[in-house]
């Protein structure tokens, strides 16, 4: 099955610096999908972005299916964003199973 | 606006006793239905989803099984609870429409310790 990896495992940064958020993925897929959990276990959907770019807010995301990787950029960090963000992808064929990767634990210092 | 609840929120159960978490989803029709498990903190596990009632695929062989007995009810159930069932379930959905390409709701999820 697909494999999907995501770095850096844990990243703490300042308060109002920007961060990067690396997924990769072994294999072609037609389901790429961002999740933010807070502190409290609450999963929250940030993205559903198989290729492209978005953005919400100080959140963007961009995926390069052909070259298997997305990346999920914050800017200007807030407390607020402190959690663990989890990359989700699901191949082309069959039903929607995602596979999650094992998460970036971020925290944001003030 | 579509929700979905899940209950309970913590759970203490002694092992060898039975389980029961509930979830249903308000303001849509027909939704695919999934039950994930959280271990450690980290990385989620499918452990159950199903495109309608009565229909339930399951991803790994475990302790557990789920049934859908309403179109937006999805139960997840245990004869004997092991120690190793502790962790952090959670119940999610996406449209019927899109199985291929719809985003994935999560509900709060229910932290289940097995002493």
């Amino acid at each position: 099955g697909i494999q999907v990896e995501q770095s850096p495992p844990d990243l703490i940064l300042q308060e109002g610096a920007n961060s990067t958020l690396r997924c990769n993925f072994s294999d072609s897929v037609n389901n790429l999908q961002w999740f933010h959990q807070n502190p409290w276990g609450q999963l929250i959907n940030l993205f559903y972005i198989p290729s492209g770019t978005k953005q919400n807010g100080r959140l963007s995301a961009t995926t390069v299916a052909t070259e298997r990787y997305s990346l999920l950029y914050i800017s200007s960090s807030q407390t607020t964003d402190s959690g663990v963000y989890f990359c989700a992808a699901s191949m082309n064929t069959g039903f929607q199973k995602l596979v999650f990767g094992t998460g970036t634990r971020l925290l944001v210092s003030p | 606006s579509q929700t979905i609840h899940q209950w309970p929120a913590t759970l203490v159960q002694p092992v060898g006793s039975p389980l029961s978490l509930e979830c249903t989803v308000e303001g849509t029709s027909n939704p695919n239905l999934y039950w994930y498990r959280q271990a450690a903190g980290r990385g989620l596990q499918l452990l159950f989803y199903s495109v309608g009632i009565g229909q339930i695929s399951s991803e790994v062989p475990q302790n557990l099984s789920a049934s859908r007995p309403q179109d937006r009810q999805f139960i997840l159930s245990s004869k004997k609870l092991l120690l190793s069932d502790s962790g952090f379930y959670l119940c999610a959905w996406s449209p019927r429409g899109g199985a291929y390409n719809s985003p994935l709701h999560f509900g709060n999820g229910t932290r289940l310790t097995v002493t």
